[in-house]
């Protein structure tokens, strides 16, 4: 079952602009995470946000959680190339199963 | 280093012809768990070890199987592998659960033919 999808599928924008993406769930988590995916290789954590946490902040990157709206989004401010990824969101209800949404393609031109 | 270490990287094999992935982890980690993935259907968890000698079903372990016989290893065996398992898999561990940060290997690359 498919419990977490992002929006969009995917997103080109120009080195120095904001990029948002989406993620929304169906039932109730514990937490949420976002990963980054470089070209095929392993994913990278970026950020966890706990079910009672509204916001949360880590260098450039901002997560919001509404659980009224089982939503979540991502934002990179200020992006750079290197910020060229694909990028996931994944969600836990149940204790050891973690769910895996299919991912927001980010592209940064220079 | 901390690192989740896959093996192979790439292997390409046949039909019905046994073959186990390893994994290994030097973080001390309680929690592992394998994905695939494939083009559209994002990661999809196969199985997962909350502990040694505790394995549990993710969402797609139909013709996987996995052992938890030390807490460093996790491999993931294809008994009879079929082209449909041709995929790009993933194993991951965390310090005690699905509820903590992931740290993921560099990958498998699996073709079936």
């Amino acid at each position: 079952s498919q419990q977490g999808e992002e929006d969009p599928q995917a997103l080109s924008i120009q080195e120095g602009e904001n990029a948002t993406m989406n993620c929304s769930y169906k039932t109730s988590i514990n937490n949420l995470q976002w990963y980054r995916q470089n070209s095929g290789r392993g994913l990278v954590h970026l950020i966890l946000i706990r079910s009672n946490e509204r916001e949360k902040h880590s260098g450039r990157l901002r997560v919001t959680l509404d659980t009224s709206k089982k939503s979540s989004s991502l934002l990179i401010t200020a992006s750079r190339a290197a910020d060229t990824a694909s990028y996931f969101c994944a969600t836990d209800a149940t204790q050891g199963k973690l769910i895996f949404g299919q991912g927001t393609e980010l592209s940064v031109k220079p | 280093e901390a690192q989740v270490t896959q093996n192979p990287r790439y292997l390409i094999t046949v039909t019905g012809k046994k073959l186990t992935v390893t994994c290994s982890q030097n973080m001390n980690h309680e929690y592992m768990s394998w994905y695939r993935q494939d083009p559209g259907l994002g990661l999809r968890q196969i199985y997962y070890s909350m502990n040694v000698e505790v394995t549990d079903k993710g969402d797609v372990p139909e013709g996987y199987k996995v052992s938890r016989k030390e807490k460093r290893n996790f491999p993931l065996i294809l008994e009879s592998p079929s082209p449909n398992q041709t995929s790009l898999y993933f194993c991951a561990s965390s310090l005690d659960g699905s509820n903590q940060p992931q740290h993921f290997g560099d990958g498998t690359r699996l073709s079936i033919l």
